[in-house]
């Protein structure tokens, strides 16, 4: 069966520095997203891609966090400049046509 | 907005019992409804979704789910729980929507023990 695949699955890093979480969505999949798990919380809707470009982002995606789909088969979020309130569990998914949603297993983000 | 309400944090069930997790939701339109569940450190495994049709929905693992429009509920079920069922489980709504691309929002959870 088709797997949404994350790298890496645990990163460290210190506060104020800049992240890069990967994501290989299905391959046939169109619309691509990042949620977000903090620590005993419900998962969060982060942003939704499509066409090369956001279609649908929550308050909690501000100008510190940025979403690039940068050949055909990679899709990143990165975190500009971390801050320890952004340590989480990440999720990345991908959907095609029919509405179903596969995530990945996560990145756990810790900073310290 | 578009809500969803898991009533119960934890549940401990005894293994060969039945199970019940509570779902409701508060939507306008037609909901597309899904439960997940997550293993301790693990990602999101689809459990079942209802999109439309049948509102009786079977998923893996023996669950099922049930859409009650009038009670705007998804109540996710199985008729007797192994000890590998102890986990995190999540009901969430989309939108009705023709495109996809549209968020999920997630209830808070429900965590499942399972006593021997």
């Amino acid at each position: 069966e088709p797997e949404v695949t994350q790298t890496p699955s645990h990163q460290v890093t210190q506060m104020g520095q800049e992240v890069i979480l990967r994501c290989v969505p299905i391959s046939n999949h169109l619309y691509f997203y990042w949620y977000r798990q903090i620590l005993g919380q419900k998962v969060e809707f982060l942003v939704s891609f499509y066409n090369n470009e956001i279609s649908e982002k929550s308050e909690i995606f501000d100008d510190q966090f940025s979403v690039e789909r940068p050949d055909g088969s990679n899709f990143t979020l990165k975190i500009r400049s971390t801050k320890l309130e952004d340590s989480a569990m990440y999720f990345c998914a991908s959907s095609g046509r029919g509405y179903g949603y596969t995530f990945g297993s996560g990145t756990r983000l810790t900073v310290v | 907005a578009q809500s969803v309400t898991q009533p119960d944090i934890h549940i401990t069930v005894s293994e060969g019992a039945s199970l019940e997790l509570r779902c409701n939701y508060s939507y306008g339109a037609t909901p597309y409804l899904f439960w997940y569940v997550q293993s301790p450190g693990q990602g999101l495994q689809l459990l079942l979704k209802y999109f439309s049709g049948d509102t009786l929905v079977q998923g893996i693992k023996g669950f099922e789910a049930e859409f009650k429009r009038s009670q705007s509920s998804f109540n996710l079920r199985k008729p007797s729980v192994h000890w590998s069922d102890a986990a995190e489980y999540f009901c969430a709504v989309g939108e009705d929507s023709v495109q996809a691309g549209t968020a999920l929002i997630f209830g808070k959870g429900t965590t499942l023990s399972v006593s021997s």
